[in-house]
């Protein structure tokens, strides 16, 4: 099993900054990473597939990088609706199994 | 427009059974891998299971394998989960995932809001 690690596992910013999640694989996954963010109460949304490619009706201000071991989930100024918990997830092989969650909070 | 709604959750005795169901429309069901998804209450989120497009072939996680059985019935549009031997562990939101892609495994692109599971004496 493919284990990935999130950091940070909370992240502090103001509206207007630089947010930058990671995500490291445990082996290789090539370019199969997704990201996802999850507000309270609700399901997942997807944002990043492929490592890079963003999904339909997200943001530009949303960008994902890496590949082989090593993802970087960027937002490059945040907005409010931004302040959530966001998941990577690898499809590589089976299980494609989550980080377990970077919390994006208010400072 | 695409969606996929799950039901069956409730509360259960730990041993017992539960089924949960997920109804898809809005597009062809047929054409695409479904998934169940959970998530523990305050937890993360945690892969359970795949079935393909023609329900040929499943995968499950370690902990649920020879518990929980996957299945679909394309001719209803709707895809379940079979979960027997319920353990406490196995409190969670489950959400019914459809995959972005026909034919071939891919990211997830739209997910239901999910039903709960408690299992609880």
């Amino acid at each position: 099993e493919i284990l990935l690690t999130q950091s940070p596992a909370t992240l502090s910013l103001s509206p207007g900054d630089r947010a930058t999640l990671s995500c490291r694989a445990s082996l290789s996954v090539s370019n199969s990473m997704t990201w996802y963010q999850q507000k309270p109460g609700q399901a997942p949304r997807l944002l990043i597939y492929d490592a890079s490619i963003r999904a339909t009706g997200i943001p530009a201000r949303f960008s994902g990088s890496g590949s082989g071991t090593d993802f970087t989930l960027t937002i490059s100024s945040l907005e409010p609706e931004d302040f959530a918990f966001y998941y990577c997830q690898h499809r590589y092989d089976w299980p494609p199994t989550f980080g377990q969650g970077t919390r994006l909070e208010i400072k | 427009q695409v969606q996929v709604v799950e039901s069956g959750g409730g509360v259960v005795q730990p041993g017992r059974s539960l089924r949960l169901s997920c109804a898809a429309s809005g597009f062809t069901f047929s054409a695409y891998g479904i998934h169940w998804v959970r998530q523990a209450p305050g937890k993360g989120l945690e892969w359970v299971a795949v079935i393909s497009y023609d329900g040929r072939t499943q995968h499950y996680v370690d902990s649920v394998k020879g518990r929980f059985t996957i299945s679909r019935d394309n001719s209803k549009n709707t895809l379940y989960l079979q979960m027997n031997s319920l353990r406490a562990e196995d409190t969670a939101v489950y959400y019914c995932v459809k995959e972005g892609t026909p034919y071939s495994s891919s990211w997830y692109d739209y997910w239901g809001q999910g039903t709960l599971v408690t299992v609880s004496s």
